[in-house]
């Protein structure tokens, strides 16, 4: 089975506007962590949030939050006020504590943000 | 400098070639990784390196060998090569094996093999 599901292959949103971008995810591990990359065509994977399996309240960096539904196994990558930079590759990954050094990748979503 | 350079950032290579792909971290990781990224697929684990030491090979063919001198720095060497190797090599460190360490990657080695 898939670790992690990105079912989006493409998105498009308006400049400005919100965009969520879709990942479940499969593990038995109670800890694991959640995070999200940002691959522009330059290739190099920026790391853009983490949430913990254990965090109570769902992570956000500037903007960019991550819709946490544990029950649900999903985080969804949320993106507010879309810039036309923001037009890449996105992928969501998890790690478990078990598996240590072990990352398991989605195969990623590509947001297209039109001005 | 700082984060992690990968050279070449570009490679062409034929199927006889030998050659070899350098990674440098910055960061004072302690873990260092090869990943391969190939057209629509998730990103394949091939390497870890862990305090200099190998802890994962995920049945990598034996044309790719890795080695990892210390703790900044991961080669990997190529040789015989197949068309189908062509792809997009990453290399990545964190700085531990728990579960909240994310991640650093370098831009990538494009590889094409003739």
């Amino acid at each position: 089975a898939q670790k992690i599901t990105q079912t989006q292959p493409g998105m498009f949103v308006q400049e400005k506007e919100a965009v969520t971008l879709d990942c479940t995810y499969d593990t038995s591990d109670p800890s694991y962590g959640l995070f999200w990359y940002k691959q522009p065509s330059s290739g190099e994977m920026i790391f853009l949030i983490y949430q913990g399996s254990y965090d109570q309240q769902n992570a956000t960096e500037g903007r960019y939050s991550l819709n946490f539904q544990k029950a649900r196994k999903s985080a969804n990558l949320v993106i507010s006020a879309s810039q036309l930079g923001d037009s890449a590759m996105y992928f969501c990954a998890m790690r478990e504590e078990l598996t240590g050094n072990q990352f398991y990748f989605g195969t990623g979503t590509s947001l297209t943000v039109i001005p | 400098e700082t984060g992690v350079t990968q050279t070449p950032r570009h490679l062409v290579m034929g199927m006889t070639n030998k050659k070899s792909l350098k990674c440098e971290q910055h960061l004072g990781h302690n873990a260092m990784y090869w990943y391969k990224q190939s057209a629509k697929k998730p990103l394949e684990l091939m390497f870890v390196y862990n305090f200099k030491e190998q802890t994962e090979n995920n049945s990598v063919p034996s044309r790719f060998s890795p080695e990892c001198p210390n703790s900044s720095h991961l080669f990997l060497h190529l040789h015989t090569l197949q068309p189908e190797d062509s792809a997009l090599y990453l290399c990545a460190s964190s700085q531990d094996s728990l579960a909240s360490g994310e991640l650093f990657f370098g831009e990538g080695s494009r590889l094409t093999v003739l």
